[in-house]
């Protein structure tokens, strides 16, 4: 079975801090992507990566950066956290193109 | 850019019922992905089902089956034989096969189950 696995489920952060959300897959696969989950708004694509070092923009970049130094692991980096990132963040991964996307647990990020 | 569209955000089945949740969305491609993904109480988003758009038979995985319109641009999800398991929220969602990192997803309906 593929697992995606996220560093934590809830998080709590002060305004202006420096966070990071870590996933890791373990099927080798290629692509993987960072979303937010907000009532009402479903999942909107922050950003996501197609291979080591490679990244491209989602629907909501604003605010968030990413990191893929190796293929395993996506890093979600949030560079002064504001209230208004409150919310949860699924990470994803899927292998080819028409294979299925496998998502992580979700982080559950409070910012105070 | 695509659309998903989730017209019910609360469902309510009685156990063994069946329910059907709906989903339109808007595209002018003609090979593209549909999934529904189900996303228990403070639990992980698991696929439920998919369809490739090119098949015109409609996806089954034992009791949750799906009614595919392609013209009408529909993808509904039948649960059959309703279990207090099934209660979670059901996320429709839409994949370009042509942009295939470009996934789109409805707001998402919140099955009840009760007993």
């Amino acid at each position: 079975d593929v697992k995606v696995t996220q560093s934590s489920r809830y998080l709590v952060k002060r305004t202006g801090e420096k966070v990071f959300l870590e996933c890791v897959q373990d099927m080798d696969h290629e692509n993987m992507f960072w979303y937010r989950q907000d009532p009402g708004l479903g999942l909107r694509l922050i950003y996501f990566s197609y291979d080591v070092k490679m990244k491209e923009k989602g629907d909501i970049p604003e605010g968030y950066s990413v990191s893929r130094e190796k293929k395993e692991r996506f890093s979600l980096i949030l560079e002064s956290a504001s209230t208004n990132q409150t919310s949860m963040y699924l990470c994803a991964s899927r292998g080819g193109r028409a294979e299925t996307q496998y998502f992580g647990p979700g982080t559950r990020l409070l910012v105070l | 850019a695509q659309t998903v569209t989730q017209s019910q955000p609360e469902m309510s089945v009685q156990e063994a019922e069946t329910v059907t949740l709906s989903c339109t969305y808007d595209t002018s491609e003609s090979d593209y992905y549909l999934f529904w993904y189900k996303q228990p109480p403070s639990r992980q988003m698991i696929l439920v089902i998919r369809q490739e758009a090119y098949k015109q038979q409609n996806a089954t995985e034992n009791r949750f089956s799906v009614n595919f319109q392609k013209a009408a641009k529909s993808f509904s999800l039948k649960i059959s034989d309703s279990q207090l398991g099934d209660a979670a929220m059901y996320f429709c969602a839409y994949r370009s096969a042509a942009n295939n990192n470009d996934m789109r997803f409805g707001a998402g309906t919140r099955l009840t189950v009760k007993p």
